[in-house]
């Protein structure tokens, strides 16, 4: 079993529409919750983290994580095409090494 | 602020040949930086942690000879691929940790893509 899992996609949407990405993981030692963006050809910028169960909310992104489920997800609302993308989630146990899922291309058509 | 760069952003080389990449925090220090291979359409696989001054630590499977890191500033890291074959071809991307956040986040460079003919 991996440790992580994350659809590839693509998934596709309309401009407007709500974006919902999740990942599933299988390692309890993880104590941070991820969520990157990245364009093509570019390096990862970070848009969300969070440390406990519950959800958290940052403009049009809302954070989601089930400790007991080992399941995070992450919702864009209002999507726009600038957030044609690729989304990794990312996690953390102690110490420094972030785990990745394998990311899921989006694409928002206007 | 924590701003990451890296230098070059593309390299085509000759199998064979070595190739060095760099790192940089532009605008804070880093004490570790992190060096990651991304194949294409796949995630970010780490493959080394360097810590300023020390050696430093692979990963399982990471030939630390043919994969040369080097941390001598706090703000520089180079990674060198020695003798690259064209399996070496790939987008490597490093991050440097903003030493002091609560979680320890990671900033990230914009990669540099390598291509070994």
């Amino acid at each position: 079993q991996k440790e992580v899992e994350q659809d590839p996609g693509p998934l596709s949407v309309p401009e407007g529409a709500i974006v919902s990405l999740n990942c599933t993981y299988s390692n309890s030692a993880f104590q941070y919750f991820m969520w990157y963006r990245q364009y093509s050809r570019k390096g990862p910028e970070l848009l969300m983290y969070t440390y406990s169960s519950g959800n958290k909310e940052d403009g049009r992104f809302t954070a989601q994580v089930d400790k007991s489920s080992k399941y995070i997800s992450l919702f864009i609302r209002d999507s726009q095409p600038s957030d044609s993308a690729t989304y990794l989630c990312a996690f953390k146990a102690a110490g420094n090494k972030l785990t990745f899922g394998g990311g899921t291309r989006v694409l928002v058509k206007p | 602020g924590a701003v990451v760069s890296q230098h070059p952003s593309w390299v085509i080389c000759k199998s064979g040949t070595s190739v060095k990449i760099e790192c940089r925090s532009l605008d804070f220090q880093a004490t570790t930086m992190f060096w990651y291979r991304q194949f294409p359409k796949q995630s970010l696989m780490l493959m080394a942690t360097s810590n300023e001054g020390s050696k430093a630590t692979y990963e399982q499977g990471v030939e630390k000879d043919k994969f040369l890191i080097n941390h001598a500033s706090l703000t520089l890291s180079t990674l060198t691929v020695t003798s690259a074959h064209p399996e070496d071809s790939s987008f490597y991307i490093c991050s440097a940790r903003l030493a002091g956040a609560s979680y320890n986040e990671q900033f990230f460079g914009p990669g540099t893509r390598l291509t070994v003919l």
